[in-house]
């Protein structure tokens, strides 16, 4: 089952502007993943933020988390028409350490 | 990153066949790989845990006699859909643990069935 759902489903924005989602969880995790899929492919692991952490940060991507309210963000900022991806958080909880995926945000991105 | 292969990336085959799906790590050995399952614009759903060298962990809803799954070494996952009718046609993704957190994925199959 899903762990929780991600806002927006679609995002469409120009090139150069930022592009902001939202993750919310209902259980509690040992840490919360991003992953992007290019249509049709696989899943690319981009960022891994733990419970304990709020921030992270790597190249042009910054994930927040807030325990308290069971929610994530990931930030991608001077956004290109590479990124266009579906962007998907995946909560890890419990000893199986299994991945629990979010509905997922489409994002594109105009050249 | 480590790379997961899966095979074949597409296959069509008639209702009432099975069809077998690969899944390997060509660099790195996996105690553990996963199973998922993607319909169209939608998030990917967990089917089964796959340990090597025991039977697989089926999640709530999903038949075990219809989706076998053999774990037999530390680099090859097996999904075979058994007796595949029409409403069995998705995008199939595994992947592998490597560590306590890490999950590397494969590229996907899309299954059709006629």
């Amino acid at each position: 089952s899903q762990q929780g759902e991600e806002d927006p489903q679609a995002l469409s924005i120009q090139e150069g502007e930022n592009a902001t989602m939202n993750c919310s969880y209902k259980t509690s995790i040992n840490n919360l993943q991003w992953y992007r899929q290019n249509s049709g492919r696989g899943l690319v692991h981009l960022i891994l933020i733990r419970s304990n952490e709020r921030e992270k940060h790597s190249g042009r991507l910054r994930v927040t988390l807030d325990t308290s309210k069971k929610s994530s963000s990931l930030l991608i900022t001077a956004s290109r028409a590479a990124d266009t991806a579906s962007y998907f958080c995946a909560t890890v909880s419990g000893s199986a350490r299994q991945l629990t995926f979010g509905s997922g945000t489409q994002l594109t991105v105009l050249p | 990153g480590a790379v997961v292969s899966q095979h074949p990336s597409r296959v069509i085959c008639k209702s009432g066949t099975s069809v077998k799906i690969e899944c390997r790590s060509l660099d790195f050995q996996a105690t553990t790989m996963f199973w998922y399952r993607q319909f169209p614009k939608q998030s990917l759903m967990l089917m089964a845990t796959s340990n090597e060298g025991s039977k697989a962990t089926y999640e709530q809803g999903v038949e075990k006699d219809k989706f076998l799954i053999n774990h037999a070494s530390l680099t090859l996952s097996t999904l075979t859909v058994t007796s595949a009718h029409p409403e069995d046609s998705s995008f199939y993704i595994c992947s592998a643990r490597a560590d306590r957190d890490t999950q590397y994925f494969g590229p996907g199959t899309r299954l059709t069935v006629l």
